[in-house]
């Protein structure tokens, strides 16, 4: 089983570019999110989906934008990019109850550079 | 909003020895999750242990243990018999019991283990 995929693993972008992150996974989980790790500040939430078709913004939504038309699928889309948006960025999934059974199922992250 | 303190942002510890990570939360619930998560150099979230907080007894997963102490909202780590391989960044993170799925992350422990 694949898990959780992430692609590309490393994206270095100029500001005022747009990219998007691809996230998938093979497992048939509904709940999916997408956090930003930053140093000293640990995992911050910044979209989730509860299923497919439905998204809502978590602690720091704003530069970005997601949808979900799948269930397998929930890309992450950077607008404009800004110095500020330098992370590691992790999707995360999990099926309905399994969340609080063995927490969620993370990617490997996507190192992200904006110069 | 639930909120998650790890007070200790580097801890260092010698070989075989004991550590202990610290972690409070902040939270009116009474149903939720607790979990502790290693990040290695490798940057892949593995979950650590888990604890419900309807469950008195504390959680154990062979070296690692926890210390849930839910009138104090207190969630400590304890690994014994440290080893290299554990040297790591640890999270603390909290879970909703309700229709909440997001999980909130402490800020991180970074743990080092010396030979």
């Amino acid at each position: 089983n694949a898990g959780v995929t992430q692609t590309p693993k490393f994206q270095v972008l100029k500001t005022g570019q747009s990219m998007t992150l691809q996230c998938a996974q093979d497992m048939n989980h509904e709940y999916m999110s997408w956090y930003r790790q930053d140093p000293g500040m640990g995992l911050r939430l910044i979209h989730y989906s509860v299923g497919a078709g439905i998204t809502d913004q978590g602690e720091v939504p704003n530069g970005y934008n997601v949808s979900r038309s799948t269930t397998e699928d929930f890309p992450l889309r950077l607008l404009s990019a800004a110095p500020s948006q330098t992370s590691v960025y992790f999707c995360a999934s999990s099926a309905p109850g399994q969340g609080k059974r063995d927490g969620y199922t993370f990617g490997s992250g996507t190192r992200l550079t904006v110069v | 909003a639930q909120t998650v303190t790890q007070s200790q942002p580097e801890m260092s510890v010698q070989e075989a020895e004991t550590v202990t990570l610290s972690c409070t939360y902040d939270t009116s619930e009474n149903n939720y999750y607790l979990f502790w998560y290693k990040q290695p150099p490798s940057r892949q979230m593995i979950l650590v242990i888990r604890q419900e907080a309807y469950k008195q007894q504390n959680a154990t997963e062979n070296r690692f243990s926890v210390n849930f102490q839910k009138a104090a909202k207190s969630f400590s780590l304890k690994i014994s018999d440290s080893q290299l391989g554990d040297t790591a960044m640890y999270f603390c993170a909290w879970f909703s019991g309700g229709s909440n799925y997001k999980l909130t992350f402490g800020k991180g422990t970074l743990l080092t283990v010396n030979p």
